[in-house]
């Protein structure tokens, strides 16, 4: 069983199109995550969710909306998508925001 | 704004033990040493972390300092699957609040070689 599962694992989509990425943790975990990889490997947090409310946003555009419709859910709805966006998204959760955090394995999303 | 700081690339012998240095100089009381690694097209993988005590699990140890400025993550027997880029980070202890987040460096290239 995967803990953190993300879907899809491939996203090739257009400019301008609206795609969603989502999230499931089976855990039982409190606090959730978004980080994004791009392609110098950098890995930086997006968002974090602790018991379905935001706590972190890193000064991400507005184009990027999580969502979380419960604890085990973390979904990332991204409008209007341009070719900088390309880039591995990975979800993570920790037990609570100061506990361990597990990654997922990642969603590979290309914008064309 | 990573506070470690690592050796971009090491290379090890499979089978000896691949040590991996890591130095957070300013590193505070309340902060703890983090260790992750990422293979190839896969997602970050937790190691293990430490406060002030070296630390030991089924995949590593964790040597640090006294004076805590430093730390070595030890792999006892490296193989190929070890092959991966390794990061140190330091991550305030505790929970609540925003504070609490992983801030990766570049983290340290290990290659095991046959």
């Amino acid at each position: 069983d995967t803990a953190v599962s993300q879907t899809p694992k491939y996203l090739v989509t257009q400019m301008g199109n609206d795609k969603s990425i989502k999230c499931e943790q089976n855990l039982g975990h409190d606090t959730m995550y978004w980080y994004k990889q791009d392609s110098k490997k950098f890995l930086k947090i997006m968002f974090s969710y602790n018991n379905k409310e935001l706590i972190i946003n890193e000064t991400v555009p507005n184009r990027f909306s999580p969502k979380s419709p419960d604890k085990a859910h973390l979904n990332l709805h991204i409008n209007s998508l341009e070719l900088g966006d390309s880039a591995v998204y990975f979800c993570a959760s920790s037990q609570d925001t100061g506990s361990t955090i597990y990654f997922g394995e990642g969603s590979w999303l290309t914008v064309v | 704004d990573a506070k470690t700081t690592q050796p971009t690339s090491m290379d090890c012998a499979e089978g000896r033990a691949a040590n991996l240095p890591c130095n957070h100089s300013t590193i505070s009381g309340n902060e703890y040493v983090y260790w992750y690694r990422q293979i190839h097209s896969q997602g970050p993988q937790y190691i293990i972390h430490g406060l002030k005590n070296n630390e030991t699990n089924e995949m590593a140890s964790l040597i640090i300092t006294e004076d805590r400025k430093s730390s070595t993550l030890i792999l006892p027997h490296a193989t190929l699957r070890d092959t991966a880029v390794y990061y140190c980070i330091v991550r305030v202890a505790g929970s609540g609040g925003s504070n609490y987040k992983l801030t990766f460096g570049k983290g340290t290239l290990l290659t095991v070689n046959p």
